[in-house]
């Protein structure tokens, strides 16, 4: 089956600072992949998505790009600030996969900006 | 605005008592889904239903129960076989089954054992 792995956290990191949160993934189809995010209390947004191999997702200063040869998807951003802390889900969607839009999510990684 | 409302916010069980989750969306889409998320975790899915009046079992359906009599409403009975109830609920809903499109996600029923 598909699996997403995401690396743990939390992540603690410093106001400006470059932020990575790796993401691999194992898929039998050629999957859609996700990044959201949640915030504290509430449920989760879409920040960014990527539909094919070497697409770049993009928003709100974040990047990601589909690394087939690598099954990955990093996430990025140059200067975080505070309220980018969230935690942040990994997922993919597989054609392939059994009936239905499902998503197969990662752990999540927690991240904590301080000022 | 289109979107999914999920409630209550917070909901509070006793043992051995049936509570059922409400969600519902006005996106106009086909298909729904009710996921569970446990402190640290990652979701895991319950149950989806693609159309109306049809549903399909998740990851951990056991416990659970839905119905989906209307498109835009899909509530979730935590059921009293339900041994572990206690975590963070979100509904979910996207256009089809067929598209690769997002799914959009409700704010949260937290529930807990009183």
């Amino acid at each position: 089956g598909n699996s997403v792995t995401q690396m743990e956290g939390p992540v603690t990191l410093s106001e400006e600072a470059f932020l990575t949160i790796n993401c691999t993934y194992t898929a039998t189809g050629y999957p859609s992949l996700f990044w959201y995010v949640q915030y504290p209390g509430e449920g989760l947004q879409l920040l960014l998505k990527a539909t094919k191999a070497d697409d770049k997702g993009s928003n709100k200063g974040f990047e990601a790009t589909y690394r087939k040869e690598t099954t990955s998807f990093h996430l990025e951003k140059g200067s975080v600030q505070v309220s980018d802390s969230a935690v942040y889900f990994c997922a993919l969607w597989d054609r392939k996969e059994a009936a239905g839009n499902k998503l197969t999510f990662g752990g999540g990684t927690r991240v904590l900006v301080k000022p | 605005d289109g979107g999914i409302t999920q409630s209550p916010k917070y909901l509070f069980r006793k043992e051995g008592q049936n509570v059922t989750l409400s969600c519902e969306q006005n996106l106009n889409h086909d298909a729904m889904y009710w996921y569970r998320q446990d402190p640290g975790q990652g979701l895991r899915l319950i149950y989806y239903s693609q159309i109306v009046n049809d549903f399909q079992k998740g990851d951990i359906a056991e416990g659970y129960s839905v119905s989906r009599e209307k498109k835009e409403s899909f509530p979730l009975t935590v059921t009293s076989a339900q041994k572990n109830p206690t975590a963070f609920y979100l509904c979910a809903s996207s256009i089809s089954e067929y598209s690769n499109q997002p799914q959009h996600f409700g704010d949260g029923t937290r529930l807990s054992i009183l």
